[in-house]
C-alpha cells in the first residue's frame, strides 16, 4: 500500500522569504501523480501545483515549484516570496496513474502548518 | 469553482442519532469521495463511488454507509453517531480520465459534524 509523510508538522517563514515543504512518499508503481495541497483557515480545500510520475521536470505555478525526485521518492514544495496569505496548512497527495477502481483515491500525508511572519 | 456543494455544513447530534451527510455536484463528475479529516491524521477515505449505484469501501469506512441514486448526489450515513465520528467531513469529485486535468479532485467546503 502506499503511504505518505509529511515530516514536519509545523513550519514558519519571514513574509517575502522561501520556505520549503519535505514530503516524501512510498510506491510500487511507476506511473503516480503527486499534488499539494492547501487549506486556509476557511477549510476550502485548495490545490496549488500538480506533477505527473512521468515528467522529469518539475512543474511551477507561479511563486509555487516543486522538487520532485523520483529516485528518491520525495516531493517538496517550494514556496518563494512568501506572502501572508500563503498561511495554511499544507497536504501533500499521491494518486495511482492506474485509471478506475480505487485507484483513483488519494492518500493524503498529515499535513505541515505553515505560518508567516510579517 | 468546480459544482460542489455540501448539506449541511454543521451539525449537532448526540450519541446513537441517524446522520446523513448530503454532497451535491454540478460537474457530472463520475467519481466521488468521501474523507474524514482530524487533527493529526490529514485526510482519510471514508467511501467512494464510481457511478450511479456503484460504492466501495475506504480506509475508515466502519460505522458508515453511502448511497448513489443519482449522478449528482452523494449521501454518506452514520447509522448510529458515536463521538469518535466527531470530525469535519469532507465530499470531493473528480472525473477519472486519460488527461492530466481529469485526476484532479475538487473538493466541497466540508461539514464539522460534532456528535456528544
Amino acid at each position: 500500500a502506499q503511504t505518505v509523510t509529511q515530516s514536519q508538522p509545523e513550519m514558519s517563514v519571514q513574509e517575502a522569504e522561501t520556505v520549503t515543504l519535505s514530503c516524501t512518499y512510498d510506491t510500487s508503481e511507476s506511473d503516480y501523480y503527486l499534488f499539494w495541497y492547501k487549506q486556509p483557515p476557511s477549510r476550502q480545500m485548495i490545490l496549488v501545483i500538480r506533477q505527473e510520475a512521468y515528467k522529469q521536470q518539475n512543474a511551477t505555478e507561479n511563486r509555487f515549484s516543486v522538487n520532485f525526485q523520483k529516485a528518491a521518492k520525495s516531493f517538496s514544495l517550494k514556496i518563494s516570496d512568501s506572502q501572508l496569505g500563503d498561511a495554511a496548512m499544507y497536504f501533500c497527495a499521491y494518486r495511482s496513474g492506474t485509471l478506475g477502481g480505487s485507484q483513483g483515491n488519494l492518500i493524503f500525508g498529515k499535513g505541515t502548518k505553515l505560518s508567516v511572519k510579517p | 469553482d468546480a459544482g460542489i456543494t455540501q448539506s449541511p455544513r454543521h451539525k449537532v447530534t448526540e450519541t446513537g442519532t441517524p446522520v446523513t451527510l448530503r454532497c451535491h455536484q454540478t460537474e457530472n463528475h463520475r467519481y466521488m469521495y468521501w474523507y474524514r479529516q482530524d487533527p493529526g491524521h490529514g485526510l482519510r477515505l471514508i467511501h467512494y463511488s464510481y457511478g450511479v449505484k456503484d460504492t466501495d469501501k475506504g480506509e475508515v469506512s466502519d460505522g458508515y454507509s453511502v448511497s448513489r441514486s443519482k449522478t449528482e448526489d452523494f449521501l454518506l450515513t452514520l447509522e448510529s453517531a458515536t463521538s469518535s465520528q466527531t470530525s469535519v467531513y469532507f465530499c470531493a469529485i473528480s472525473a477519472v480520465g486519460a488527461s492530466t486535468w481529469a485526476n484532479e479532485q475538487f473538493f466541497g467546503p466540508g461539514t464539522r459534524l460534532t456528535v456528544l
